[in-house]
């Protein structure tokens, strides 16, 4: 029983243009919602969160967007570079319980020049 | 301000053999939680432990335990080894307790089990 789900395995879009990965969930215990980036050969870095009580956090060039009632959130990249083809990894966690991260499978997100 | 690591980077072990895997937290860190990525999933949650005691656990059998020490360093030990157990295994130190503590991986230990 996957809670959380990233139904995109792949994504290609080319340099300079906006990259949309989406992730959806079951459980609506989770408040807390990141994505992280992984690259060959190294652990996931955290790149972006997303507090319940907030529908939208911008850094720099990534957003993520969240749409509790569909149980729904996205990670916008705009522009899209070629250093961030990576495997993205939504996660997410329920507050007040322990610090488990619930990871979907990934989407790999290739930029090409 | 050292990352998180740890070691061994790779590892083969035959059906049935124990292996112990090994993470540094992040300097200040207290908090270490254990991951499994099999090939093609995400992440999966083994256990956390929290100044030295576990504090929560995934769907995993009672072969897979942990130790967290003193200096918050923490080990992964899993016995009987199966085929499956092949994965990548990584660890995570944060601060303290709170969902959105920002968790830190290390680059991750890959177990091959033959």
């Amino acid at each position: 029983d996957q809670q959380v789900k990233q139904n995109s395995p792949s994504l290609s879009v080319q340099e300079g243009r906006i990259s949309i990965l989406n992730c959806d969930y079951t459980n609506s215990m989770f408040d807390y919602f990141l994505w992280y980036k992984k690259y060959p050969a190294e652990g996931p870095t955290f790149l972006i969160s997303i507090s319940s009580i907030k529908d939208k956090n911008e850094d720099g060039r990534f957003t993520v967007f969240l749409n509790k009632s569909a149980k729904h959130l996205s990670l916008h990249i705009v522009p899209s570079q070629p250093g961030d083809s990576a495997v993205y990894f939504c996660a997410a966690s329920a507050e007040g319980g322990s610090e488990k991260l619930v990871f979907g499978k990934g989407t790999k997100l290739t930029v090409n020049p | 301000e050292t990352g998180v690591t740890q070691s061994p980077t790779h590892l083969i072990k035959t059906r049935g053999q124990q292996v112990t895997l090994r993470c540094s937290s992040q300097s200040g860190h207290n908090t270490v939680s254990w991951y499994q990525q099999a090939l093609g999933q995400g992440p999966q949650f083994i256990f956390q432990y929290y100044r030295e005691e576990e504090n929560g656990r995934g769907n995993f059998p009672p072969r897979f335990s942990g130790l967290q020490f003193p200096n918050y360093s923490s080990e992964l030990n899993v016995n009987a080894l199966e085929l499956d157990d092949s994965a990548l295994y990584l660890c995570a130190s944060s601060l303290g307790l709170a969902g959105s503590n920002e968790q830190f991986f290390g680059p991750g230990t890959r177990l091959t089990v033959l």
